[in-house]
């Protein structure tokens, strides 16, 4: 165990519609990081969040937008949802904000749009 | 551009033998780079983490080794085991400019351990 909660582990929706996925990092950990991993494009970075600001920013669709708050949880919202956006998007957390400290990911939600 | 390429692909080898996986990079400028060992359908698992100043990294039977100059590194598995089946993901850091922040994930190989 990560120690890295991701919520809901599955989620089937229809297209058009908006989902919130939900991520707890692990205790003490200041960086969230969300990833999108679908079956031929491997893991993709999409945005990085660090103390309740943004950080980084990576492949991220506009559709798409992600928040983090007071108690450092974090969501990712997806809108407009397409049968692409069909895949695993996982949440890692890390202590600090740079790129060279160790990152844990979550188990992952699981979306799948029909 | 900046890429993570690995090979091979897909890789299957009886029990108790050995492997190694390769990852080349073009990530300029360089941080560091990891290899995670991820389950199928679950969250990735970081078996090494090098910065460019390392050659070589040990996690019981994982061996990473790193050549900066080449950008070249690889993922040496000993006495493979079943557990070992999985996707071994090698992802490079950037350190500053356009690549600050950003991680590059090659897209995995696939290791099938047999008995």
């Amino acid at each position: 165990d990560s120690g890295v909660t991701q919520t809901p582990k599955h989620l089937i929706t229809a297209t058009g519609q908006r989902v919130t996925l939900r991520c707890s990092p692990r205790s003490g950990d200041l960086s969230v990081y969300w990833y999108q991993q679908s079956l031929d494009q491997g893991l993709q970075f999409l945005i990085q969040y660090y103390n309740g600001e943004e950080r980084a920013k990576g492949n991220i669709l506009e559709r798409f937008s992600a928040q983090q708050f007071p108690d450092l949880h974090s969501e990712l919202n997806l809108s407009s949802l397409e049968l692409g956006d069909s895949a695993l998007y996982f949440c890692a957390s890390s202590v600090g904000g740079q790129m060279n400290t160790e990152a844990f990911f979550g188990q992952g939600t699981r979306l799948t749009v029909v | 551009k900046n890429q993570v390429e690995q090979s091979p692909q897909s890789l299957i080898i009886l029990e108790g033998k050995n492997c190694t996986l390769q990852c080349n990079y073009t990530v300029s400028p360089f941080s560091n780079l990891r290899w995670y060992k991820q389950d199928t359908g679950r969250g990735p698992v970081s078996l090494t983490i090098m910065t460019f100043s390392e050659n070589t990294k040990s996690n019981g039977r994982y061996t990473a080794t790193l050549d900066a100059d080449t950008k070249q590194s690889s993922l040496h598995i000993t006495a493979s085991q079943l557990s070992d089946s999985a996707s071994y993901i090698c992802v490079v850091s950037g350190n500053r400019g356009s690549t600050l922040g950003r991680l590059y994930f090659g897209r995995g190989t696939q290791l099938t351990v047999w008995p």
